[in-house]
């Protein structure tokens, strides 16, 4: 079936830039979503990214998407303490609407 | 705005016992679904709903049965725990199933079963 990969973890220092990535194997993607996750809370809904668009901003936030290597990456300018959280990756199957998910990867921030 | 509602937030049961989670959105969403969330992996969808008085399974649904008499109520129950059924449930509705409608979730129900 289809696969969203993310890393488990990532350390940033406060101040720098953060970037998550994940690649997903689905061909027909037509929505991929990046979801905020606090600790004890349900997740949140950072951005998204149609197919067809290479580039996505949002404030601090960047999303870069390279449909030929099913890549997707996350960047987040001037992390904050606000950041720590894991991310989550979720590709829209278009066959069927449900999601893929990654695993989520851990935003960890030293002062 | 209430959103999306998930009670308890917390429970633990003994096995072979059996449990409601309950979730309520007050955003008149057509879609819900129902996801377990384990360390390391990814969500696993349980169970959803394109509308009441239509259910579907998902990923993972066996040990889960749901029900979706009104828009706004989607239960899931344990039918016997099992421990393997430890883990963070999270309930989740979207206006309608396509690819460009973002889900809103729940805060979750962290559930331990002995």
């Amino acid at each position: 079936g289809e696969d969203v990969e993310q890393s488990l973890f990532l350390s940033v220092r406060e101040g720098d830039s953060s970037v998550i990535n994940c690649t997903y194997t689905d061909s027909s993607s037509t929505y991929l979503y990046w979801y905020k996750q606090e600790p004890g809370a349900g997740l949140q809904l950072l951005t998204y990214i149609f197919s067809n668009m290479d580039m996505k901003q949002d404030q601090r936030l960047t999303v870069l998407l390279n449909k030929k290597d099913k890549h997707l990456s996350l960047r987040i300018a001037d992390t904050q303490t606000g950041d720590s959280a894991i991310y989550f990756c979720a590709d829209s199957m278009d066959s069927n609407y449900q999601l893929i998910w990654g695993a989520g990867t851990k935003l960890i921030i030293k002062p | 705005n209430a959103g999306v509602t998930q009670t308890p937030k917390f429970q633990v049961l003994k096995t072979g016992q059996s449990m409601t989670l309950q979730c309520a959105q007050d955003m008149n969403h057509e879609y819900m679904s129902w996801y377990r969330q384990d360390p390391g992996m990814g969500l696993r969808l349980i169970h959803y709903s394109v509308g009441a008085g239509i259910t579907d399974q998902g990923e993972v649904p066996n040990g889960y049965n749901v029900s979706r008499s009104t828009t706004e109520d989607f239960p899931l129950r344990l039918l016997s725990a099992a421990p393997s059924q430890t883990s963070v449930y999270f309930c989740a509705s979207s206006r309608g199933l396509g690819s460009n409608q973002p889900q809103h979730f729940g805060d979750g129900t962290r559930l331990s079963i002995l």
